[in-house]
């Protein structure tokens, strides 16, 4: 399996600072018939279930404030949240969705400082 | 919009068989692939396995010989079955949309219900 390691597992932030999370895969998730990083983040707060905020690495889906950017390739991957809000805080999984089975990070929380 | 909605009991005994019921609507269970994940409490998201409407599937190997997943077309609807469950089964169940496209490319998971706690417990 492709093992996704994050850091750190928490991070503490003042409100309009930036926060950075990071994701490495064992494995590559550049496919190299299309250069693209099969690399998503999702965020999830408490009671609810994970949303998805970018895949291909780097692009938003839709609706997500543009605060959030992603960025990386091939193993090494990053979530930048370039200014802090209240409603930011929660826990932020990376996926890789190229190799069998899926796999995910082990969660990233993020908080207020 | 696509909504998910998990069904099932929340409590079982070991040894018993876990089975939920992912409820589709918004959009045809035909137009894409469909996966179970679950999170045990303070541990990582597991992809369960996934289902096309024509009844292809697949199977995280960590759970293969346990886990079976069915589509009912007619309800727009599709299942999980894991049998001989064990406390490390506790965790939360979700049903999510995703693991390739209509066109057979991966994706991400991009549509999740809300989620069912199954504890076991005897």
């Amino acid at each position: 399996d492709s093992v996704m390691t994050q850091s750190p597992d928490s991070l503490a932030v003042s409100l309009g600072e930036r926060a950075t999370i990071n994701c490495k895969s064992s494995q590559s998730l550049l496919y190299s018939l299309n250069n693209k990083n099969y690399l998503a983040w999702y965020q999830q707060k408490p009671g609810q279930p994970p949303k998805l905020l970018i895949y291909w690495a780097s692009t938003r889906e839709s609706g997500v404030p543009d605060r959030f950017s992603g960025s990386g390739s091939g193993t090494d991957f990053t979530l930048t949240i370039s200014s802090l809000r209240a409603e930011d805080v929660a826990v932020y999984y990376c996926l890789q969705y190229l190799h069998t089975p899926r796999t995910f990070g082990q969660g990233t929380k993020v908080e207020i400082k | 919009q696509v909504q998910l909605q998990e069904s099932g009991p929340g409590l079982l005994k070991p040894s018993e068989t876990l089975s939920l019921t992912c409820t589709v609507s918004g959009v045809s269970i035909s137009s894409s692939y469909w996966s179970w994940i679950r999170q045990p409490p303070g541990k990582r998201l597991e992809y369960i396995g996934y289902i096309y409407y024509t009844g292809s599937t697949n199977y995280n190997p960590s759970l293969k010989s346990r886990v079976t997943i069915s589509v009912d077309t007619s309800k727009n609807q599709f299942s999980l079955n894991l049998s001989s469950v064990t406390a490390a089964d506790t965790a939360v169940y979700y049903c999510a949309r995703g693991y390739f496209d209509s066109s057979g490319y991966s994706n991400p998971f991009d549509n999740w219900g809300q989620g069912t706690l199954v504890t076991v417990s005897s």
